[in-house]
């Protein structure tokens, strides 16, 4: 199965852009990633699935334009642009894999994103 | 719109069984495809995956908890249950169901989250 690993932390000024990484290990370039959102306090919020060709599907409710994602190779990424105070959040990233009784989901460990 | 609502007891003691129930409005486990997951995170700590129980009760359980978790639905309450029995401290965590949706052979992301029950367990 696969595993998910992303840097610990992160930080931005506010109105400044930032790239959250989320990286599949060897083997699995194929595969699609969900990108979430949490912050402090509260339950994860889905932003995104994104695979190679970039956003597979549509958003989360209420995702503003200033989130966007990419993919490359064993990388999902996950941009914010115009970055504000209430984007300081946990960004978590999962992906599924196999099938009937050997269906897994897995999480990497997340990014802590401050906002300067 | 899709809500969903975790519920149960905030303490358990070591060794007991563990029940939370989910309760979601805004879609039915009667519709081919739809699924309702749980997931778990210790304080601190990064989500971990425990189960999924799809419209046709199918299924689908972490290896290494398999052998301590039950996932039932009951459709007519719009409603999912965790049973996880021996429940020891490092099982501390808050527990979290969402709202999945396919049709029938592939499926999208989990794309709504309740707001998560902490649990813990101590004696």
């Amino acid at each position: 199965q696969p595993v998910l690993t992303q840097p610990p932390s992160a930080s931005a000024s506010l109105g400044a852009s930032v790239t959250l990484t989320c990286t599949l290990s060897s083997g699995y370039s194929n595969y699609k990633v969900d990108w979430f959102q949490q912050r402090p306090g509260k339950g994860p919020r889905f932003l995104m699935r994104v695979g190679t060709g970039g956003i597979v599907g549509s958003k989360g409710d209420g995702i503003p334009d200033r989130f966007s994602v990419l993919g490359s190779g064993l990388n999902r990424y996950l941009t914010i642009r115009n970055i504000q105070e209430e984007d300081e959040s946990d960004y978590h990233c999962g992906a599924d894999h196999g099938s009937g009784s050997k269906f897994v989901w897995v999480f990497g460990g997340g990014t802590k994103l401050t906002v300067l | 719109q899709i809500t969903l609502k975790e519920s149960g007891p905030t303490l358990v003691k070591p060794t007991q069984t563990l029940t939370l129930t989910c309760t979601f409005s805004g879609f039915s486990l009667n519709t081919t495809g739809a699924g309702v997951g749980w997931i778990r995170q210790p304080p601190g700590k990064a989500l971990e995956w425990l189960g999924l129980i799809y419209w046709n009760d199918d299924n689908r359980y972490s290896p290494s908890l398999k052998s301590r978790l039950t996932i039932t639905k009951d459709t007519s309450k719009n409603q999912v249950v965790l049973t996880m029995t021996d429940m020891g401290p490092v099982d501390t965590a808050t527990y979290y169901c969402a709202h999945r949706q396919g049709d029938g052979y592939n499926y999208g992301p989990l794309d709504y989250w309740g707001q998560g029950t902490l649990v813990t367990v101590s004696s």
